[in-house]
């Protein structure tokens, strides 16, 4: 399978602290992408880093990519009871996109 | 912009009954269309994708077939339904182009198969 992994599973966090979930991945890649699903929701996008980057900024999101132990990780800082939800990580071969397992964060208020 | 809609949002069907879940996409054209089924609790499993009218690539052999009569328009079909086949249906496009680009949702359809 070409899917990758999300560590840990299940993340629990104050509010205000930081989350930090990482992603496995298999196989080479163009770009790896970060999505955010609220319970029983679509999905979202939000954030891309290309397989020639390796660190990646958007407000409070931080992503890193090494694609040398085919690995991403998010950082989610200062959290908020409203970053509750799951987060997948997603790879792409030219037109597949393929899911990991994802990491469901609780943020308590 | 662009839109997409995916329906029903729920159903309940029967062991055996028939399968039609669409998606359509407003507001653009020639976009890449996915099909992905997400069991409880679980990630997500790449079912089919299109990159344009009649092709269809399949990514999981199983008793599921879409199709795509229009440009913008994704169709998920069953002939018989299994109890395997309860989950959460995804519909999802992106722009047309290689080497990269984000996927846009629909808000799901929840199939309960009894």
């Amino acid at each position: 399978s070409q899917q990758g992994e999300e560590d840990p599973q299940a993340l629990s966090i104050q509010e205000g602290e930081n989350a930090t979930m990482n992603c496995s991945y298999k196989t080479s890649i163009n770009n790896l992408q970060w999505y955010r699903q609220n319970s029983g929701r679509g999905l979202v996008h939000l954030i891309l880093i290309r397989s020639n980057e390796r660190e990646k900024h958007s407000g409070r999101l931080r992503v890193t990519l090494d694609t040398s132990k085919k690995s991403s990780s998010l950082l989610i800082t200062a959290s908020r009871a409203a970053d509750t939800a799951s987060y997948f990580c997603a790879t792409d071969a030219g037109n597949q996109f393929y899911f990991g397992t994802g990491t469901s964060l609780t943020v308590i208020p | 912009s662009q839109t997409i809609h995916q329906w029903p949002a729920t159903l309940v069907q029967p062991v055996g009954s028939p399968l039609s879940l669409e998606c359509t996409v407003e507001g653009t054209s020639n976009p890449n269309l996915y099909w992905y089924r997400q069991a409880a609790g679980r990630g997500l499993q790449l079912l089919f994708y299109s990159v344009g009218i009649g092709q269809i690539s399949s990514e999981v052999p199983q008793n599921l077939s879409a199709s795509r009569p229009q440009d913008r328009q994704f169709i998920l079909s069953s002939k018989k339904l299994l109890l395997s086949d309860s989950g959460f249906y995804l519909c999802a496009w992106s722009f047309f182009r290689a080497g990269g680009g984000e996927l846009f949702f629909g808000e799901g359809s929840r199939l309960t198969v009894l």
